[in-house]
């Protein structure tokens, strides 16, 4: 059972474009949220994250949206450069129990120059 | 600061047979993970360790899967017999903490090809 559902599988985007990907979750258990970035070849790393208490977070030129009543959370990427080409995954993780972080499927984004 | 250290980084085997993946993580992070990364899909915990003991291993298919984090610090990841549908990257990830949202790290991984 996926328990973060992502989308798109796959984003292009010219550069200096806004790239925009969308996670939503089902369990209102979660209480941390973050975005992981891969490059091909390496292991993901934190990007961003974000609790449900806060409806927006900025880093530079990445910013999380999130909407608690719509269990859904999305990633902007403003002015995306060709070094922004990787793929990213959404995550979710909740208290208590294991606290195991759940990974949506991957967006696999191409930032053309 | 040194990352997670993996090994091997490729490893090519026929089904049925072994193999085993090493991670040692980074100094000092009390939990260890191991996800499955098949490819075009998201990781997938198979083990999550806290020190020495075991928290989460749910997801991990103990008939052919077994894992082991002996003194609380490197870990190996066995698979025995293999089946085709192992082909993965297996990806070790450390933190400091398990609780409080703390950021995983994950080494670059051991990617597998059963044949």
């Amino acid at each position: 059972q996926q328990q973060v559902k992502q989308s798109p599988q796959s984003l292009i985007v010219q550069k200096g474009g806004i790239s925009i990907i969308n996670c939503a979750y089902e369990n209102t258990a979660f209480d941390y949220f973050p975005w992981y970035q891969q490059f091909p070849g390496k292991g993901p790393a934190l990007l961003i994250a974000i609790r449900p208490d806060v409806s927006e977070k900025k880093e530079g030129r990445f910013t999380i949206s999130f909407n608690k009543s719509a269990k859904q959370f999305s990633l902007h990427i403003m002015d995306s450069q060709p070094g922004d080409s990787a793929t990213y995954f959404c995550a979710a993780k909740s208290v208590g129990g294991s606290e195991k972080l759940v990974f949506g499927k991957g967006t696999k984004l191409t930032v053309n120059p | 600061e040194a990352g997670v250290a993996q090994s091997p980084r490729y490893k090519i085997i026929e089904k049925r047979q072994s193999v085993a993946f090493w991670c040692n993580p980074i100094s000092g992070h009390a939990t260890l993970y191991w996800y499955q990364q098949i490819l075009g899909q998201g990781p997938k915990l198979l083990i999550q360790f806290q020190n020495n003991g075991v928290v989460d291993d749910s997801q991990l298919p103990k008939d052919r899967f077994s894992a082991e984090r002996l003194k609380g610090v490197d870990s190996t990841l066995k698979i025995q017999p293999a089946k085709l549908e192992d082909s993965a990257v297996y990806l070790c990830a450390s933190s400091f903490l398990a609780s409080g949202g703390r950021e995983l790290f994950f080494g670059e991984g051991s990617r597998l090809t059963v044949l």
